[in-house]
């Protein structure tokens, strides 16, 4: 079975932290990612990755950056967290062409900053 | 901007009973379409995808495309309680999955 892990299942943290999220998946897959659920708002994509050190912008990267410098690792820093940043952050990943594959989604870390 | 729109619901369907879900989209060049879904406090699951307009069975579900019109459907036969689930509907484009926010069933017994 696929796997993909993230650091932590609930951080709290304060305004001008900086913060990491971790992500690792076992399956040797090509293509991770970053979203970030708000309540009806859906998966919005903050970053994705097809390949070692390639990171490529999604929909909102304003205030995060990425970083994988190992296949099976994919990282989210916000670089001085606000506010608007709680939220609950998914790390997924997939194989082949990205965006045309079934994503396998990690437990989710809820992030509050206060 | 690429959309995708689901009804947010909740939709409440009898035990027993089909319940169906709708999703349209806004990229014609859009060639792949995804059904997961999301238990509370969980993360989101592949259920189904689908590619070529008509129906594609699996089980209980039934995943149909219409591409002229843009939407795309998923229905659920014999609805159980553990069906009650956000759904979300994703649709490729440009090598990205564009998601919609997400439909919640409620499965009454």
């Amino acid at each position: 079975d696929v796997k993909v892990t993230q650091s932590s299942r609930y951080l709290v943290k304060r305004t001008g932290e900086k913060v990491f999220l971790e992500c690792v998946q076992d399956m040797d897959h090509e293509n991770m990612f970053w979203y970030r659920q708000d309540p009806g708002l859906g998966l919005r994509l903050i970053y994705f990755s097809y390949d070692v050190k390639m990171k490529e912008k999604g929909d909102i990267p304003e205030g995060y950056s990425v970083s994988r410098e190992k296949k099976e690792r994919f990282s989210l820093i916000l670089e001085s967290a606000s506010t608007n940043q709680t939220s609950m952050y998914l790390c997924a990943s997939s194989q082949g062409l990205a965006g045309t594959n079934e994503q396998f989604f990690g437990p989710g870390t809820r992030l509050t900053v206060l | 901007q690429k959309e995708v729109e689901q009804n947010s619901g909740p939709l409440s369907v009898p035990e027993g009973a089909i319940a169906s879900l709708n999703c349209t989209y806004s990229d014609r060049g859009s060639q792949s379409f995804f059904w997961y879904r999301q238990y509370s406090g969980k993360s989101p699951e592949l259920i189904m995808f689908i590619y070529s307009n008509g129906d594609k069975e699996d089980g209980r579900f039934t995943a149909q495309l219409n591409k002229a019109s843009q939407y795309v459907s998923l229905l659920i036969r014999d609805s159980q309680p553990s069906d009650s689930a956000t759904y979300l509907c994703a649709v490729t484009s440009n090598y990205q999955l564009i998601w919609g926010a997400g439909t919640k069933l409620i499965i009454k017994p």
